[in-house]
């Protein structure tokens, strides 16, 4: 099984500011034969369920605010909200989907 | 607009079984694998397993082998994950959520219900 980690736990950044957040699979989510990336990005608030924001690594879902950006290849990946608003205060997981789906254990992100 | 509505709250002594409905409307319920995702209080996801609606096919981890089981009525374009042999640890809001991208074992997850609290206690 592919083990997710993720860090920081959890981070405060100031409303404007950049909020980073790293993921490591324990081996590669490359698949060779399309050059994907097969990882994915969840937002999740209180009290709700997660919400897919990115998907093949960089690719936003529709509706997506454009500050949330994805990156990274391989075993290492980044999600970036580029100027943090006070509406994306929630856990963030991310995901790989190359093998049996497993979870990251999540980022809290809070407002400073 | 799709939708993904999941049955109500249910407490359950440790030794019974549980049986959780997830509802699809807004799109075609045979066309998309429903999957089944845990988090317990205050921790992770955890992914469960898949159902096929149109073929009945199933996938499961692992972990559940022998205590999950995922089926559907196709009348009412609804899924059902059953889980039986409850525990303490099995404590947890239990969502269903559609995959899309990939094959059913490789799947991103665009639409989920709203979560369905499994609390088992003596």
């Amino acid at each position: 099984d592919i083990v997710m980690t993720q860090s920081p736990d959890s981070l405060a950044v100031s409303l404007g500011e950049r909020a980073t957040i790293n993921c490591k699979s324990s081996q590669s989510v490359l698949y060779s034969s399309n050059n994907k990336n097969y990882l994915a990005w969840y937002q999740q608030k209180p009290g709700q369920p997660p919400k897919l924001l990115i998907y093949w690594a960089s690719t936003r879902e529709s509706g997506v605010p454009d500050r949330f950006s994805g990156s990274g290849s391989g075993t290492d990946f980044t999600l970036t909200i580029s100027s943090l608003q006070a509406e994306d205060v929630a856990v963030y997981y991310c995901q790989q989907y190359y093998s049996t789906p497993s979870f990251g254990p999540g980022t809290k992100v809070d407002i400073k | 607009q799709v939708q993904l509505v999941q049955s109500g709250a249910e407490v359950k002594k440790p030794g019974a079984s549980v049986k959780v409905s997830c509802k699809a409307s807004g799109y075609t319920f045979t066309s998309y694998d429903i999957n089944w995702v845990r988090q317990a209080t205050g921790q992770g996801l955890e992914w469960m397993g898949w159902m096929n609606p149109n073929s009945g096919n199933t996938g499961y981890a692992q972990k559940f082998q022998g205590r999950v089981t995922m089926t559907r009525n196709t009348s009412i374009s609804t899924a059902y994950m059953e889980l039986s042999s409850l525990r303490s640890e099995d404590t947890a809001v239990y969502y269903c959520a559609r995959g899309v991208l990939g094959s059913s074992w490789y799947v991103v997850f665009d639409y989920w219900g709203q979560g369905t609290l499994v609390t088992v206690s003596s």
